[in-house]
């Protein structure tokens, strides 16, 4: 079984300034997928960022990168310039890419707060 | 275009009662799958629906149980109610099989 792991419950970043969300997963699989999905407040998930794990380039977003550690099992958030609509819950999410397997397994979560 | 909508958004229930949660998913999408948040945890996987049948199931007791229509939307049903199934419930909808799954703004489920 897949498990995906958050070490930081909460984080808080300075306006403008980049904070790194750390998060690690175990699995056997060598096709799959990561994401990163935002929660704010107000409950709608929002997909931030996504990776395939079979590409070594780190995927961007505007102001979100990852940093994808294939062997390390590491999958980090860089949010860069962080705004104040950045507060919201980050999970971190795995997802098997064969046999038509959708099953998205979630990390516990990092609360950032960005302090004005 | 509308995206994932879910009914109700709030619900209260006694335990012991039985519980029908609706999803429809965004336009173009015919795969929901249903999960469970718990307070200040991430989201479970209950289950998913794809061509009408249930293709996945997570680690929830068959007092779970749901129904996908031809039109692709879902009803999520929960039997016998705990105190323990207070939790907001995700619909997320994709095209297909497809990686990307969009998350409709969850229903809350308060068991008293």
């Amino acid at each position: 079984a897949q498990t995906v792991t958050q070490s930081q419950p909460e984080m808080s970043v300075q306006e403008a300034e980049t904070v790194t969300l750390s998060c690690t997963y175990d699995t056997s699989e060598s096709n799959y997928y990561l994401f990163w999905y935002k929660q704010p407040p107000s409950r709608q998930m929002i997909l931030v960022i996504r990776q395939e794990a079979y590409k070594q380039q780190n995927a961007t977003e505007n102001r979100f990168s990852v940093n994808f550690q294939k062997a390390a099992k590491s999958f980090s958030l860089k949010i860069s310039d962080s705004q104040l609509g950045d507060t919201a819950m980050y999970f971190c999410a795995f997802m098997q890419g064969s046999g038509g397997y959708q099953k998205v397994t979630f990390g516990t979560g990092t609360k950032l707060q960005v302090i004005p | 275009d509308a995206g994932v909508t879910q009914s109700p958004t709030h619900l209260i229930k006694t335990r012991g009662q039985q519980v029908t949660l609706r999803c429809s998913p965004k336009s173009g999408h015919d795969t929901v799958s249903w999960y469970q948040q718990a307070l200040g945890q991430g989201p479970q996987f209950i289950f998913q629906y794809y061509e009408e049948e249930e293709r996945q199931r997570g680690n929830f007791p068959d007092r779970f149980s749901g129904h996908q229509f031809p039109n692709y939307s879902s009803e999520l049903n929960v039997n016998a109610l705990l105190l323990g199934d207070s939790a907001l419930y995700l619909c997320a909808s994709s095209p297909g099989l497809a990686e990307e799954q969009y998350f409709g703004p969850g229903t809350r489920l308060t068991v008293t």
